[in-house]
């Protein structure tokens, strides 16, 4: 069966530092994966999507990248963490070698700027 | 405007009631897919509608997309607390079954 990790599950980080999130999948190749952003009072923003190694794309422009080292890996990232960055983040994955049209998603990272 | 409109936004049952959430689009639904969220959770995927006129069911929940395949409701029957949650609809409203649309989601609450 296919399952998505998400770590770590929550983090709190002052304003101006790093971020790094990952999101990794097991069960399938080639899956499309997605980074979305859940605020508070607000519905899922897709930040970033990618359909293969080294292919992303960017839905919202901020301070805010993504990276996909390897097929099923995922990763959130930004140099410098604003306040306005806090929020619940959800990865998910789709497609891949069950060819699903539906997107799985991962437990999700809270992250709070301080 | 949000393109996917999602009501009530919020909603408060007594368990055994019936309930109906909408989600309506400004544009033709290539793909309906409806997802439930307990708070500080992921998503997990219920069902997905792709035809005008088409109707799933799961369990006491039932899903339909209209003829039109702008507007899709979800219906669940004698409600029990574990349907309590946030019950989100997500759309491709571009036909490539890659990037959905979500609505900003409706909060259940199923009291005793």
């Amino acid at each position: 069966s296919q399952t998505i990790h998400q770590w770590p599950a929550t983090l709190v980080q002052p304003v101006g530092s790093p971020l790094s999130l990952e999101c990794t999948v097991e069960g399938t190749s080639n899956p499309n994966l997605y980074w979305y952003r859940q605020a508070a009072g607000r519905g899922l923003q897709l930040l970033f999507y990618s359909v293969g190694i080294g292919q992303i794309s960017s839905e919202v422009p901020q301070n805010l990248s993504a990276s996909r080292p390897q097929d099923r890996q995922f990763i959130l990232s930004s140099k410098k963490l604003l306040l306005s960055d806090s929020g619940f983040y959800l990865c998910a994955w789709s497609g891949g070698n069950w060819a699903t049209y539906e997107q799985y998603f991962g437990p999700g990272t809270r992250l709070t700027v301080t | 405007s949000q393109e996917l409109e999602q009501s009530p936004q919020s909603l408060i049952v007594q368990e055994g009631k019936n309930l109906t959430i909408n989600c309506t689009s400004s544009k033709t639904l290539y793909g309906l897919y409806w997802y439930k969220q307990k708070y500080g959770e992921g998503l997990i995927f219920l069902m997905m509608l792709q035809k005008g006129g088409e109707e799933k069911s799961h369990e006491k929940i039932t899903a339909k997309l209209d003829e039109k395949k702008q507007q899709s409701s979800l219906h669940i029957t004698a409600s029990q607390p574990s349907h309590a949650g946030i019950y989100l609809c997500g759309a491709d409203m571009a036909g490539t079954a890659s990037k959905l649309t979500f609505g900003t989601g409706t909060r259940l609450q199923v009291t005793l």
